[in-house]
């Protein structure tokens, strides 16, 4: 069965850094990759996703993230972090051969002015 | 855009009660999730369903169970509420067309069970 690890339970960056929220998984066969973003009392966002090709997905709110399949990460990054980004963050990883997704502990990021 | 609701934001319940949570999505979408998220634990998926009148258990189907009579509605059903399902409760749908969807939520119930 697929699954996904965030190692880090909170981020904290200052405003205007460059922010990494990091994310590995394990499934087997080719992975489809996911980040989804939850601000506070809502549900979730989808930000990006990885199907295949191109290792750098660009996605919403200038969001980025970079698959590497020999080390199994699916990190997210941004070049300049806003104050609005901070939010709790999820990984998510679906096998090729099923449609349910399994989603990582989550990343609560903090941007700080 | 695609929009996935839920019938409460927040429900207080008795423990042995019978919980009701609805989800309706307007998008046409065939697949329907239902996950609980809590701390440190992320979202887990507990049952989900591929089409009208089919469903199938995730990682923690116990304690629950599901009803999909009609395409746009998916209803999590808890028999006789415990105090551990205290819990946010996230609803999602995806399409099952070509390439890969990702899953739309809806804004979830927070249950409290006393």
């Amino acid at each position: 069965a697929q699954s996904v690890a965030q190692p880090e339970d909170q981020v904290n960056v200052a405003e205007g850094n460059p922010l990494t929220v990091k994310c590995t998984y394990s499934v087997s066969g080719n992975p489809y990759l996911f980040w989804y973003v939850q601000y506070p009392n809502r549900g979730l966002q989808f930000l990006l996703k990885y199907i295949t090709g191109d290792n750098l997905v660009k996605g919403s709110y200038g969001f980025e993230a970079e698959f590497n399949k020999s080390q199994t990460s699916f990190h997210l990054k941004k070049p300049s972090a806003l104050v609005s980004d901070s939010a709790l963050y999820f990984c998510a990883v679906r096998a090729y051969n099923n449609n349910d997704m399994r989603f990582g502990a989550g990343t609560r990021l903090t941007v700080k002015p | 855009d695609v929009k996935v609701t839920q019938s409460s934001r927040y429900l207080v319940k008795r423990t042995g009660e019978k919980v009701f949570l609805e989800c309706v999505q307007d998008m046409d979408h065939e697949n329907m999730f239902w996950y609980r998220q809590d701390p440190g634990l992320g979202l887990r998926l507990i049952y989900f369903s591929y089409d009208v009148k089919m469903k199938e258990k995730g990682d923690i189907p116990e304690g629950y169970s599901v009803s999909r009579e009609k395409k746009e509605r998916f209803s999590l059903i808890l028999e006789s509420a415990s105090t551990n399902q205290t819990s946010m409760y996230l609803c999602a749908s995806s399409f099952s067309g070509q390439g890969v969807p990702e899953q739309f939520f809806g804004p979830g119930t927070r249950l409290t069970v006393l």
